[in-house]
């Protein structure tokens, strides 16, 4: 298993582009999360889903857009970069409410 | 909502001395509690978790008790090492505005510990 991939790794975005963010598992889990980190700072939640077609808010939503039209895909978009939106974003994925997470590696988001 | 509060927010320690990390949460029917444990410029990794049927769990150097009447829980990492030094994060699920779903996971503010040769 490859766990939860995410692509891509590193990125720089002029303020006002948009790109879509790529999140997959293989572990056939429901759950999916996107959670950004600011330098030195804790994980706070974007946006989560608990199967596919369901999608909700979490605590930092504004600026972003998710859906989950499979099991296995978690995409997170951008639609007008903003400098605010510079952090290193994780997906991760459970296969219930009381489960561990499971983080893919990361992306590392520049905007300027 | 949930408010997951973790202290403290940094922790100093020699090797061979206990750690300590306290988190509370605030609704009380949450029923899972993990600690991830974060080395600078990588991602969390699960370290040890405690469902809210058991008050304590251990795993060799690290152990977490739950305290359900006080809604808060405890890393305890004993005889500790350098390579303990990383951020510490616990998590708490939070129920949805009038559902029952847990989906949602809130983690605290993290602490940055510092093991000391």
């Amino acid at each position: 298993n490859a766990g939860v991939t995410q692509t891509p790794k590193f990125r720089i975005l002029k303020i006002g582009q948009s790109m879509t963010l790529q999140c997959a598992q293989d572990m056939n889990h429901n759950y999916m999360y996107w959670y950004r980190q600011d330098p030195g700072m804790g994980l706070k939640l974007i946006y989560y889903s608990v199967g596919a077609g369901i999608t909700d808010k979490g605590e930092v939503p504004n600026g972003y857009n998710v859906s989950r039209s499979t099991t296995e895909d978690f995409p997170l978009r951008l639609e007008l970069a903003a400098p605010s939106q510079t952090s290193v974003y994780f997906c991760a994925s459970r296969s219930d409410r009381a489960s561990p997470l499971h983080f893919g590696n990361g992306t590392r988001l520049t905007v300027t | 909502g949930e408010n997951v509060e973790q202290h403290p927010s940094t922790l100093s320690v020699q090797e061979g001395d206990s750690a300590v990390i306290k988190c509370t949460y605030s609704d009380s029917a949450s029923n899972y509690f993990p600690w991830y444990k974060q080395e600078l410029g990588k991602r969390p990794q699960l370290i040890i978790d405690i469902r809210s049927n058991v008050g304590e769990k251990k795993d060799q150097r690290i152990a977490v008790t739950l305290n359900k009447t006080a809604k808060h829980f405890s890393l305890h990492i004993t005889e500790t090492q350098p390579e303990d030094s990383a951020v510490y994060f616990c998590a708490a699920p939070k129920r949805e505005a009038g559902g029952t779903s847990y989906g949602k996971l809130t983690f605290g503010q993290g602490t940055i510990l510092t093991v000391h040769p």
